[in-house]
C-alpha cells in the first residue's frame, strides 16, 4: 500500500503542450510538496502546501502551478512545456517538519 | 550556491568495512539535517536525522555526527552490507523556514561490493 503516489511514471511530450502529474498520499499528513531532480541531480523544492498556505519557490516560473482538491493530493500542472522542463519530479509529503515521505517519481521528457 | 554540498560522487567499499558519508553546509542557520537513501527508479526514503542541539545520533547500523564548527556532518554505516548500495543524499532543514522545506546535496553514489 504505497504511502506517496505519482502519476504518471513516466510522460514524454512534445514541447508546448500542457500536461499534469497528480500526487496523492494515503498517510493524512497535512502539507505536501513538489520537488525537480534536474540533470545535475540536484533535488530542489518548488512548492509546499497545506490547507493553509502555499508557498512558491521563487525560481520557479509560473508556468508550473499546484492544485491540491483536497488534503490528500496535489497535483502539478504545467503549461507550454519547455526543453527545459525535462527532469524527474518527485512529490512529498509530511506532518512533522523536515521528515518527508517521497514518491518513486515521474520522468518527463519533454522533446 | 550550493547550500549542502556532498563533494564525492560516488564511494565504493567492502562488505562488512564502514562507510562514511560527508556533507558540508554553508548556512550556520540550518537546525536540522537529514539523510535519506535513494534506489534506482525509486523516490528518496528517510534515514536518519539530527537536531543541530546533538552531535550525534545512532540507529542501528548507521550514525550521524554532526560538528557545527566545521559545518560538517557524517553518516557511518557500519557493518557495510550490499543491500546499502545506493545514492544517499545530505539535506538540511532552516530554522523558520517554510512548511519545513528541505536543502538537498548532490547525492553519493555508494557501491558495497561483496
Amino acid at each position: 500500500d504505497t504511502a506517496v503516489s505519482q502519476t504518471p511514471k513516466y510522460l514524454v511530450t512534445q514541447m508546448g503542450n500542457d500536461k499534469s502529474i497528480k500526487c496523492e498520499q494515503n498517510l493524512g499528513h497535512d502539507t505536501m510538496y513538489w520537488y525537480k531532480q534536474d540533470s545535475k541531480k540536484f533535488l530542489k523544492i518548488m512548492f509546499s502546501y497545506n490547507n493553509k498556505e502555499l508557498i512558491i519557490n521563487e525560481t520557479v516560473p509560473n508556468r508550473f502551478s499546484p492544485k491540491s482538491p483536497d488534503k490528500a493530493h496535489l497535483n502539478l500542472h504545467i503549461n507550454s512545456l519547455e526543453l527545459g522542463d525535462s527532469a524527474v519530479y518527485f512529490c512529498a509529503s509530511s506532518q512533522d517538519r523536515g521528515f518527508q515521505y517521497f514518491g518513486a517519481g515521474t520522468r518527463l521528457s519533454v522533446l | 550556491d550550493q547550500q549542502v554540498k556532498q563533494n564525492s560522487p560516488s564511494l565504493s567499499v567492502q562488505e562488512g568495512r564502514i562507510s562514511i558519508l560527508n556533507c558540508d553546509y554553508t548556512n550556520s542557520m540550518f537546525d536540522y539535517f537529514l539523510w535519506y537513501k535513494k534506489y534506482p527508479a525509486e523516490g528518496p526514503t528517510f534515514l536518519i536525522s539530527i537536531s543541530s542541539i546533538k552531535d550525534k545520533n545512532e540507529d542501528g547500523r548507521f550514525t550521524v555526527f554532526l560538528n557545527k564548527s566545521a559545518k560538517h556532518l557524517s553518516l557511518h554505516i557500519v557493518p557495510s552490507q550490499p543491500g546499502d548500495s545506493a545514492v544517499y543524499f545530505c539535506a538540511a532543514s532552516l530554522l523558520g523556514g517554510s512548511q519545513g522545506n528541505l536543502i538537498f546535496g548532490k547525492g553519493t553514489k555508494l557501491s558495497v561490493k561483496p
